[in-house]
Order: structure tokens, then sequence, then C-alpha cells
């Protein structure tokens, strides 16, 4: 059982919608990072959320940090194909913080 | 080169043998870490060294073996490989234990 969930899986959209993605689970964390991952290469961390409620923004991509600070969520709006790629959530858990990445959520963006 | 190296980038040997993925970064972190990603399990740490002499296990630690003699190299070795270490292998560093990780790009291993 992972410690953090993501759903989708696997997301197939046209250029120009727009898609959320979540990152959930029973824990709390005292922060969370989210990564993207393209083919051959290590994960590039997109941003990090440490407060409960927090929202960020980067270019097109929104990213909430749920108020319990258990689950989080990416929103990209009008996607292109560059967007393409495995998104990867990351939290910082326990008295050691260890950092527990969940499976990822492979989009694809189609022209 | 300024950043983080994995060496070789892919590697093929068979039950029973031993190998050393290489890790190498340049920016004195004190954090390293060995990841190994499967489908459907996202990464799982393997093990992670808080500075040169200082190891401890991750969630996957069995079959494994880590050293940190100096703060730019983190070596893993497995012992006695076996069919299911066949993954692809990350190694990653960081300045604090929760500061942003830098990826290497990885050592796709195969064990026949």
């Amino acid at each position: 059982t992972q410690l953090l969930e993501q759903s989708p899986q696997f997301l197939s959209i046209q250029e120009g919608e727009n898609l959320t993605v979540y990152c959930n689970s029973s824990s709390v964390f005292s922060s969370l990072q989210w990564y993207r991952q393209e083919p051959g290469e290590g994960p590039v961390l997109l941003v990090t959320v440490v407060t409960g409620g927090e929202v960020k923004k980067l270019k097109r991509l929104t990213f909430q940090f749920g108020d319990a600070r258990k689950d989080s969520s990416l929103h990209i709006t009008a996607a292109q194909p560059g967007d393409t790629g495995l998104y990867l959530c990351a939290g910082a858990w326990g008295n050691n913080n260890d950092m527990r990445f969940g499976a990822g959520t492979r989009l694809t963006v189609k022209p | 080169d300024a950043g983080i190296t994995q060496s070789p980038r892919y590697k093929i040997t068979e039950t029973g043998r031993q190998v050393t993925l290489m890790c190498h970064q340049t920016w004195s972190h004190s954090y390293m870490f060995w990841y190994r990603q499967d489908l459907g399990h996202g990464l799982r740490l393997i093990y992670y060294s808080a500075a040169a002499d200082i190891t401890d296990k991750g969630e996957v630690p069995d079959g494994y073996v880590v050293s940190r003699s100096k703060t730019e190299n983190f070596p893993l070795t497995l012992e006695s490989a076996t069919r299911s270490q066949t993954s692809v292998y990350f190694c990653a560093s960081t300045r604090r234990r929760t500061d942003t990780q830098y990826f290497g790009p990885g050592t796709r291993l195969t064990v026949l």
C-alpha cells in the first residue's frame, strides 16, 4: 500500500484541455513536493508546498495543498504537448521527515 | 561537469553476480539517496546518507549495500543480484533532508 495515492494513474487528453491530478494520503505531511519526470531522465522539482491551504502557481500549473496537509492537487490549464510526462508527488513524513513518493500520474497531451 | 551523474547508464548482469552502481555529485550536498523505480510503485527509497560515513536504510534495503567514504560519492552494491532487482535506479542529492532533491539520469539494470 502506497503512503501517497496518486490518481488517475494514466491520463490522455487533447492539447488545450484542462486537467487535474490528485495526491492523497491518510497521513499528515510537513511539506509536499511535485516533480515531473520525462522519459529517460530523473524527476525535476516543480514546486514545494508547506502550509495547509497553500496555493502556488507556476505559469499554467496550479498546485494546492489541502487544509489538513494530507492531500494535494495539480491543475493544468490549456495543456500543451510539452506538459507530457510523469507527475510525481512526494511528502515529508514522520519524525525523520522521510520523503515518500507516490506512484505518479502519466500524462499524455496529444497535439 | 557540475551536477549529479550516474554510471553505468545501462547494465545487464546475471543472477548471483555482484553489481555496483556509481553516483557522483559536485555540489557538496550533505544528503544523498538511492531509489528504485518500478511500474506501479513509483520511487522507493533504498538507502540514504546524511553525510560521509553516515548511512541509513530506506523502505526497501534488503539485498543492497551502500557506503559513503567521500561526500561526493555514494555507490550502491547489489551483492548477489536477483531478478527482482531488475529496475531503474536513481541517485539524488540535497542540501537538507526535505529540500529539493536533484536526481541523476538513472541506471537501467536488468538481471537475467
